[in-house]
């Protein structure tokens, strides 16, 4: 069975706090690796894709990605109250589904 | 349209009848996905498919459950003899190839009374 999972909070970090999310997967075959945003009663939207071990910037967002330790974050810089939401990580290992982790539920403090 | 759409946004029917949800994806994207999100829970995969190949049913919970697709065209899947479990939103993904980014619409909407 593969899985992904993350805390399911709610993390709460007051508003220009860096806020950080985990996620940890279990198949080693995993090649791909996304974080999506999802407000509630939306869809999710993509954030970020990071497919090498490292850290990826993207404005306030960075992902970091350590494949030997089955760990991938993201973190948001400067959190506002608008980045509330939940934070979903997925992974994919080519060729089949992705699969996603429960999700984070950050909540920013203005 | 830039997007992926899908119909109807909401749908509310009877224990026991049939529904037809349909997902319009992004002109060029080979890969569609559908995945039921019920209230406050994460996403659960359906089934996916990859242009001409046999999709990746696995993820459908019974056979009540069906999907069709026709090359890289709109996609429905349809629930015969709904449940009030089936209650959800159900939503559509489409990317360039397995492995991609996915990138979702805006969902329907399931409510069975």
């Amino acid at each position: 069975q593969k899985e992904v999972e993350q805390n399911s909070g709610p993390l709460s970090v007051p508003e220009g706090a860096i806020a950080s999310l985990n996620c940890t997967y279990s198949d080693r075959g995993s090649q791909s690796f996304f974080w999506y945003r999802q407000y509630s009663g939306k869809s999710p939207e993509l954030i970020m894709s990071i497919y090498s071990n490292g850290d990826k910037e993207d404005g306030r967002f960075t992902a970091q990605l350590n494949k030997a330790s089955q760990y991938v974050s993201l973190l948001i810089r400067d959190s506002q109250p608008s980045d509330s939401a939940t934070y979903l990580c997925a992974v994919n290992n080519y060729g089949q589904n992705f699969v996603f982790g429960p999700g984070t539920r950050l909540s920013v403090l203005p | 349209g830039a997007g992926v759409s899908q119909s109807p946004s909401n749908k509310v029917t009877e224990k026991g009848k049939d529904v037809e949800l349909r997902c319009d994806p992004i002109s060029g994207h080979t890969a569609l996905y559908w995945y039921r999100q019920r209230l406050g829970q994460g996403l659960e995969f359906l089934i996916y498919f990859q242009g001409n190949s046999a999709p990746d049913k696995s993820g459908l919970p019974s056979d009540r459950f069906s999907a069709e697709r026709t090359g890289e065209s709109v996609s429905t899947l349809t629930i015969q003899r709904t449940q009030q479990e089936d209650s959800a939103v159900y939503l559509c993904a489409g990317s360039g190839r397995v492995g991609d980014e996915q990138y979702f619409g805006p969902g329907t909407r399931l409510t069975v009374t």
